[in-house]
């Protein structure tokens, strides 16, 4: 099994521009999540989707969408990058009570 | 969700038991203790996970006080493998619903050969 899958694992853009991380789990989760981790801040809640068709909002929404397409897939869009969003972003997934599977990871610059 | 509180940073010398502590005071009944680590950047690995019963797997040992306010992740003979920061949360079980957490900034163990 893969378990989360992230693309593209690193990034740069300029501010203003846009783009989508994908983020696709084979393990049949209900939920799934996004993160952004900064240095000396943890790891920060952005959105996350409960179930197919829900999303809601985590910690720090602001400048992001994202959308639930399916079971499989939890995408996060940029729809215009700003310097502060340069981070690491995780996706995320859980059933249940067992806990979360997390991808490798994007690595996002905004110049 | 329950927050909790961990040391910033510890050492431990290779060989030996790493004892990680978390402080989980505000735990409410149907809410359990995982425990994750991070490796340099990747994404976070589940450890291990209890309610009140200590538990054991091939990584770690967990050890929940009887009031279950606090918790221990032993990792019995740590590696330098093992530097890594390890994150303790809490969160509720709820069948088919989401669970919505934020990871704190964990601590940082650094295994000294």
């Amino acid at each position: 099994n893969a378990g989360v899958t992230q693309t593209p694992k690193f990034q740069v853009l300029k501010t203003g521009q846009s783009m989508t991380l994908q983020c696709a789990q084979d393990m049949n989760h209900n939920s799934m999540y996004w993160y952004r981790q900064d240095p000396g801040m943890g790891l920060r809640l952005i959105y996350y989707s409960a179930s197919e068709g829900t999303t809601d909002k985590g910690e720090v929404p602001n400048g992001y969408n994202v959308s639930r397409l399916n079971k499989r897939e939890f995408s996060l869009r940029l729809e215009s990058a700003a310097p502060s969003q340069t981070s690491v972003y995780f996706c995320a997934s859980s059933k249940d009570r067992y806990g979360y599977t997390f991808g490798s990871g994007t690595r996002l610059t905004v110049v | 969700d329950a927050k909790t509180t961990q040391p910033t940073s510890m050492d431990c010398a290779e060989g030996r038991a790493a004892n990680l502590p978390c402080n989980h005071s505000t735990i409410s009944g149907n809410e359990y203790v995982y425990w994750y680590r991070q490796i340099h950047s990747q994404g976070p690995q589940y450890i291990i996970h209890g309610l009140k019963n200590n538990e054991t797997n091939e990584m770690a040992s967990l050890i929940i006080t009887e009031d279950r306010k606090s918790s221990t992740l032993i990792l019995p003979h740590a590696t330098l493998r093992d530097t890594a920061v390890y994150y303790c949360i809490v969160r509720a079980s709820n069948s088919g619903g989401y669970q919505k957490v934020t990871f704190g900034i964990g601590t940082k163990l650094q295994v000294i050969p």
